[in-house]
């Protein structure tokens, strides 16, 4: 069964602390694996698509990496405006994405 | 930029009303998707499209039907709301299957 694991739930950053977020996966035939973010009562605005292993992207503070396992979402020099859930999400051999449950981040000045 | 809208951003209905969630996007994609998102369980796959008058089920199809006439037009209909239906309600659209999906800002339904 494709699964889709993130951790952890919550994260606490001051300004300017980098840290990573985790996305562990398991999907028969990987096609894609996405990153959103979600502000609270709007819809995920998308981020990053990786399709292969060793692929990174990277969108100013932001970089999300893949392994044959895994995704990080590395933050750098986090901003309070950068406080947000982060989703991340697969798409296997059904064409279904399958989501995780998020990651909720918050950044104190 | 890809833009999707939803018609309502908040709406409230009574038990076993009929309602429509209308969803348009203007990027001519030929993927549109339906979600609902619950605290603790995420997001759902409720119906999705890949073409006009085509749809299939998703995960959690029960208690909801759609619609797609025209290419950028896909509509979520709740045939008897109930309250359990009350939730997030989320429309998304990619070009290819295989690509991101793009969301809409959501609905936010109560049922009462």
């Amino acid at each position: 069964e494709d699964q889709v694991t993130q951790s952890p739930e919550a994260l606490r950053l001051q300004e300017g602390e980098s840290s990573s977020l985790n996305c562990s996966y398991t999907v028969s035939g990987l096609r894609g694996l996405f990153w959103y973010r979600q502000d609270p009562g709007k819809g995920p605005e998308f981020l990053f698509t990786l399709y292969s292993a060793g692929e990174e992207k990277e969108k100013e503070r932001l970089k999300a990496t893949l392994t044959k396992k895994e995704s990080f979402l590395h933050i750098t020099a986090p901003k309070p405006e950068d406080s947000a859930t982060y989703l991340c999400a697969v798409l296997g051999g059904s064409y279904k994405l399958i989501f995780g449950s998020g990651t909720r981040l918050l950044v104190r000045p | 930029d890809v833009k999707v809208t939803q018609s309502s951003r908040y709406l409230v209905k009574r038990t076993g009303e009929k309602v429509f969630l209308e969803c348009v996007q203007d990027m001519d994609h030929e993927n549109m998707f339906w979600y609902r998102q619950d605290p603790g369980l995420g997001l759902r796959l409720i119906y999705f499209s890949y073409d006009v008058k085509m749809k299939e089920k998703g995960d959690i199809p029960e208690g909801y039907s759609v619609s797609r006439e025209k290419k950028e037009r896909f509509s979520l209909i709740l045939e008897s709301a109930s309250t359990n239906q009350t939730s997030m309600y989320l429309c998304a659209s990619s070009l290819r299957p295989y690509n991101e999906q793009f969301f809409g800002p959501g609905t936010r339904l109560t049922v009462l």
